[in-house]
């Protein structure tokens, strides 16, 4: 069965502490590997698609890479406003879209 | 301003009330989606439609239903056979040019009374 783990579940970092989040999967034949941002009560927002192992994608203090197993969401500086939940999502060939359970991130000042 | 809207935020159900979340979108997407979020889980898939008046379930579709009557409009019906409704329901949309990318709405959360 198709499984996307995302770790850790939560992480607590200072302002300006650079870390990783991970997201393991294991889909064969993916169709593409997709983060969002969710804050608090709202919709996810699209970040990034990657679709195969090597691709790296960066937005302002974010990186997303990926390998046959995994993909990694880098946050270099973190700043308070970065603090939300981050959601990965696999597409398997089938076309179903199978998402994590999130991490969520807090930056303190 | 495009974009996809879920109305209304809030919504309350009492035991045995069938009720409706509403989804539109203007940024002509084709297919349209919707999930369902717990607290710890990953979202799961209810129903989908690619095409007006065609949809399928998801994974978890009992108790639910919708309707694809028109492009930019994908209701969903919470009924009563839905034996554990509460939590926040989220459409999302895609266009034919970038089928894989999902593009969500604001979110619609539902509590049973």
């Amino acid at each position: 069965e198709d499984q996307v783990t995302q770790s850790p579940e939560a992480l607590r970092l200072q302002e300006g502490e650079s870390s990783s989040l991970n997201c393991s999967y294991t889909v064969s034949g993916l169709r593409g590997l997709f983060w969002y941002r969710q804050d608090p009560g709202k919709g996810p927002e699209f970040l990034f698609t990657l679709y195969s192992a090597g691709e790296e994608k960066e937005k302002e203090r974010l990186k997303a890479t990926l390998t046959k197993k995994e993909s990694f969401l880098h946050i270099t500086a973190p700043k308070p406003e970065d603090s939300a939940t981050y959601l990965c999502a696999v597409r398997a060939p089938g076309g179903d879209m199978r998402f994590g359970a999130g991490t969520r991130l807090t930056v303190k000042p | 301003d495009g974009g996809i809207t879920q109305s209304p935020k809030y919504l309350f159900r009492k035991e045995g009330q069938n009720v409706t979340l509403s989804c539109e979108q203007n940024l002509n997407h084709d297919a349209m989606y919707w999930y369902r979020q717990d607290p710890g889980q990953g979202l799961r898939l209810i129903y989908y439609s690619q095409i007006v008046n065609d949809f399928q379930k998801g994974d978890i579709a009992e108790g639910y239903s919708v309707s694809r009557e028109k492009k930019e409009s994908f209701p969903l019906t919470v009924t009563s056979a839905q034996k554990n409704p509460t939590a926040f329901y989220l459409c999302a949309s895609t266009w034919a040019a970038d089928p894989y990318t999902q593009y969500f709405g604001p979110g619609t959360r539902l509590t049973v009374l």
